[in-house]
């Protein structure tokens, strides 16, 4: 149980484009849902908290107007990376928390992408 | 001050070696701490949550020192496939469920 799916694993585009990252939890409703991004050789940094219904949260120095995200539903959040740069290019992380489990976030596979 | 400190590493130990892993944390209130495994380009994955009294599993222990705000991983009888980044993962204060994650510490153990 608790599974997180990302999609897609991998993406290249050039730059100037958006990218979509979806983040699906599989047999669990997500009440919470954060993403993350992780440069070679650091460690994940939390970008944003996403509660269903409601606007994300951003951490400090995290561009809400580049970092667009969408938590449409109990099961479903969307990243979108507008205009994308070539400094974009991360390793992509989503988690979530099932309703009544919050201390335990379960992570999705992740997205590379970069952007050329 | 970083919020979670590791040594990066590497540690690079012999099979069957024991090696420690520390972590300190800056937040006295924080509220849960994890040990996650992190391979080459995947996702962390949970290696185990450490308790105030200590816990094991298996070959792995985890303690906690509130005090001194320090955590630690001991893998004992180390195998090849224990190769990976070890991240330390500290949950922030209550109300709040963000993780805040170590740089992670690597560990090569070699044939």
């Amino acid at each position: 149980g608790a599974v997180v799916s990302q999609h897609p694993s991998w993406v290249i585009c050039k730059s100037g484009t958006s990218v979509k990252i979806e983040c699906r939890s599989l047999d669990f409703q997500a009440t919470t849902m954060f993403w993350y991004r992780q440069f070679p050789k650091q460690s994940l940094m939390l970008m944003a908290t996403s509660n269903e219904g409601s606007k994300a949260t951003y951490e400090q120095g995290v561009e809400k107007d580049k970092f667009l995200i969408n938590h449409a539903s109990l099961t479903l959040s969307t990243l979108t990376v507008t205009s994308a740069h070539p400094e974009d290019s991360s390793f992509y992380i989503c988690s979530a928390t099932a309703s009544g489990r919050t201390d335990t976030q379960y992570f999705g596979p992740g997205t590379r992408l970069t952007v050329l | 001050r970083k919020e979670v400190e590791q040594d990066p590493g590497p540690f690079n130990v012999p099979e069957g070696a024991t090696v420690a892993f520390n972590c300190t944390y800056s937040n006295s209130a924080s509220q849960s701490f994890f040990w996650y495994r992190q391979d080459c380009r995947k996702e962390p994955k949970l290696l185990m949550s450490v308790y105030s009294s200590g816990n094991e599993d298996g070959r792995f222990t985890a303690q906690l020192n509130r005090a001194s705000q320090y955590i630690s991983l001991l893998i004992r009888d180390s195998k090849l496939s224990d190769s990976a980044t070890y991240l330390c993962v500290v949950r922030g204060t209550s109300g709040t469920y963000k993780y805040i994650f170590g740089t992670g510490t690597r560990l090569k153990v070699l044939a």
